[in-house]
């Protein structure tokens, strides 16, 4: 059980272009995912909280306009890179926690963005 | 925010060896979760333990939560033990997404 899903694990994309990621929690439904970037050699990095049926809150740093977060239902959650620039490729992972936010967090495969 | 440090921060061992690695943190817990980032880079859990002792199989974890660190013990080490071992915690007072340390990076030799 506690399973979470990322689509897609691979992608590459022009500069300009936007990018759309999708976490899912496949047998159980989250009112909070959370976002993470990972580069190289680095540990991961909080990007975003995603609240289902509210707006995304934000880590410092982070552009709420270019990283777009949208919490459609309990089991997904998106991630849009706008305008991707070659210094958005990274490694992008979300994780979900089953209830109401407490206890175990749950990671995904991961997605990993280069961008040309 | 709570700050985690992880040691040692690279690790090389010969196959059937033992490890210990440390991970302190600054503040309070409720959540402390113990990773292992395969090459692919999934993260795998090892362990869920913000407090006590677990074991799983040649892995177990202690954390001792009134003196903010936990311990990650790998015995009879195997090639496929290779790969960043994170420690992550979530603080009492801060907000619920886990924080993570740097990680040990660990080598383990035929």
């Amino acid at each position: 059980g506690a399973v979470v899903s990322q689509h897609p694990s691979w992608v590459i994309c022009k500069s300009g272009t936007s990018v759309k990621i999708e976490c899912r929690s496949l047998d159980f439904q989250a009112t909070t995912m959370f976002w993470y970037r990972q580069f190289p050699k680095q540990s991961l990095m909080l990007m975003a909280t995603s609240n289902e049926g509210s707006k995304a809150t934000y880590e410092q740093g982070v552009e709420k306009d270019k990283f777009l977060i949208n919490h459609a239902s309990l089991t997904l959650s998106t991630l849009t890179v706008t305008s991707a620039h070659p210094e958005d490729s990274s490694f992008y992972i979300c994780s979900a926690v089953p209830g109401r936010g407490r206890g175990t967090q749950y990671f995904g495969p991961g997605t990993r963005l280069l961008v040309l | 925010g709570i700050q985690v440090e992880q040691s040692p921060p690279d690790l090389i061992l010969q196959e059937g060896a033992n490890s210990t690695l440390r991970c302190n943190f600054s503040d309070s817990v409720n959540n402390l979760q113990w990773f292992h980032q395969n090459p692919w880079g999934q993260l795998i859990n090892l362990f869920y333990i913000p407090s006590g002792t677990k074991q799983n199989g040649r892995l177990s974890a202690t954390t001792v939560a009134t003196e903010r660190y936990s311990l990650l013990y790998i015995s009879s080490s195997q090639t496929t033990d290779s790969g960043v071992y994170f420690c992550a915690v979530v603080s009492d007072t801060g907000r619920r997404a886990l924080t993570f340390g740097s990680g040990t990076r660990l080598q383990v030799q035929p």
